[in-house]
């Protein structure tokens, strides 16, 4: 089974600029998910889809960042200006339960996106 | 507010010796709980679950204990190996299938 599959790997940007980032889940995984993770710190949920509606974004940036999965399949995640705090690896993740049974997150290699 | 603590944010271990990974919760409704195993410019891997109704569960070299009553939980990892080398994340959910992530310890198995 393919993985998840992220673009770009690395991204610099000048802050105030806008950047997006790409996402393909494993196919057939209906849950996707946009992480952030800071330097040092654990994965933050940013935004949960469920096919192709939004579950959860209490935790995102609303002014400034934006997120779309278009047809429940792919998904892109904007930021849109940038700001020096932004500077992490954005995660997605996708997910399936089988059996009842949630077998946890299969995550993407992620985008480390650095802003100067 | 931190509900998912990894309080040693490093650990070494020499190989062959068991490595113990340790995580706190503080919400009481966290009934699912993961371990992700995290190399550099990678993505986290999934390792090992354990649902609030057991109180370990064991796969291969790898074991998960949950304490519900102290709100805490380990990974143990015997023998260590090399390989084992990486970041570990414990993360927990309360029905939604949203995790919540620990800051992370990483392990250095030395040779």
């Amino acid at each position: 089974e393919a993985g998840v599959a992220q673009s770009p790997r690395y991204k610099i940007i000048e802050k105030r600029q806008s950047v997006a980032f790409w996402c393909n889940p494993i196919s057939g995984h209906a849950t996707l998910y946009w992480y952030q993770q800071i330097l040092g710190q654990g994965p933050k949920l940013l935004i949960q889809f469920q096919n192709n509606g939004v579950v959860d974004d209490s935790q995102l940036p609303k002014d400034r960042f934006s997120a779309e999965r278009l047809k429940g399949v792919d998904s892109t995640l904007k930021i849109q200006p940038a700001k020096l705090e932004d500077s992490a690896v954005y995660l997605c993740a996708s997910s399936s339960y089988r059996d009842g049974s949630n077998y946890g997150y299969t995550f993407g290699s992620g985008t480390r996106l650095t802003v100067v | 507010d931190q509900q998912v603590k990894q309080n040693s944010p490093s650990l070494s271990v020499q190989e062959g010796r068991i490595s113990i990974l340790n995580c706190d919760y503080t919400n009481s409704m966290f009934d699912y709980f993961l371990w992700y195993k995290k190399y550099p410019a990678e993505g986290p891997t999934f390792l090992i679950s354990i649902s609030s109704i057991k109180d370990k569960n064991e796969d291969g070299r790898f074991t998960v204990f949950l304490n519900k009553s102290a709100k805490h939980l380990s990974l143990h990892i015997v023998p260590s190996q090399p390989g084992d080398s990486a970041v570990y994340f414990c993360a927990a959910s309360s029905g939604t299938y949203k995790y919540i992530f620990g800051t992370g310890t990483r392990l250095k198995v030395l040779a």
